[in-house]
């Protein structure tokens, strides 16, 4: 049963460009939350997608989106990106509102 | 101040020792505590899922729940080297609180010795 992927494992981009990321939930799952971890701190919350609507959302701002596809799969879009977005994006996903899984990550590096 | 606190640690251990992680938060309308652990540059693997207060035992770990103190605690007997981790607590307010997404502590830095 495979789990929470993620792709890329790695990305660099300079100030000023844009990023996707991915993530596919674990089978079964149908809710799909994303979070940034800075080095040395808690995750924290960007939002929350099931039924291919933002559900929730954290204190972030418009620079961050998001969407949700039919088959659950997830992407986090990130506009002009700034040195302090350089961090761990972690995907997690649950069935409904149930224990959140996460997946291994992608290292973003802004330079 | 931070909804929920923890101790960033490092915390070093003798093989064998019984660890003992806590934290503290502020948000009353929190019920579901978890204790993720996540190995260096990987993501968080959950290690134990607790609702409301009491006691919830897994193996080696056990996890504790004081609502009325605000307090959690995880404790960790007969350590492992592969233990050395860094230990994250997480909660959330289910449904009728806002939602479920979680906020972590900084997490705290477990290193366990030969």
């Amino acid at each position: 049963d495979a789990g929470v992927t993620q792709s890329p494992t790695h990305l660099i981009k300079t100030r000023g460009q844009q990023v996707t990321l991915r993530c596919s939930p674990k089978s079964g799952h149908d809710t799909v939350s994303w979070y940034q971890q800075a080095l040395g701190q808690g995750p924290q919350f960007i939002f929350q997608y099931y039924e291919e609507e933002e559900r929730q959302r954290g204190n972030f701002p418009d620079r961050f989106s998001g969407h949700q596809f039919p088959n659950y799969s997830s992407e986090l879009n990130v506009n002009a990106l700034l040195l302090g977005d350089s961090a761990l994006y972690l995907c997690a996903s649950s069935l409904g509102r149930r224990e959140q899984f996460f997946g291994p990550g992608t290292r973003l590096t802004v330079l | 101040q931070k909804e929920v606190e923890q101790d960033p640690g490092p915390l070093s251990v003798p093989e064998g020792a019984i660890v003992s992680l806590n934290c503290t938060y502020s948000n009353s309308a929190f019920q579901y505590f978890m204790w993720y652990r996540q190995y260096s540059r990987k993501g968080p693997e959950l290690l134990m899922y607790t609702y409301s207060s009491g006691n919830k035992e897994d193996g080696r770990f056990t996890a504790q729940v004081d609502k009325s103190s605000k307090y959690i605690s995880l404790f960790i007997r007969d350590s492992q080297p592969s233990d050395s981790a860094t230990y994250l607590c997480a909660m959330s307010a289910g449904v009728t609180g806002g939602g479920n997404k979680l906020t972590f502590g900084t997490g705290t830095q477990l290193k366990v010795e030969l």
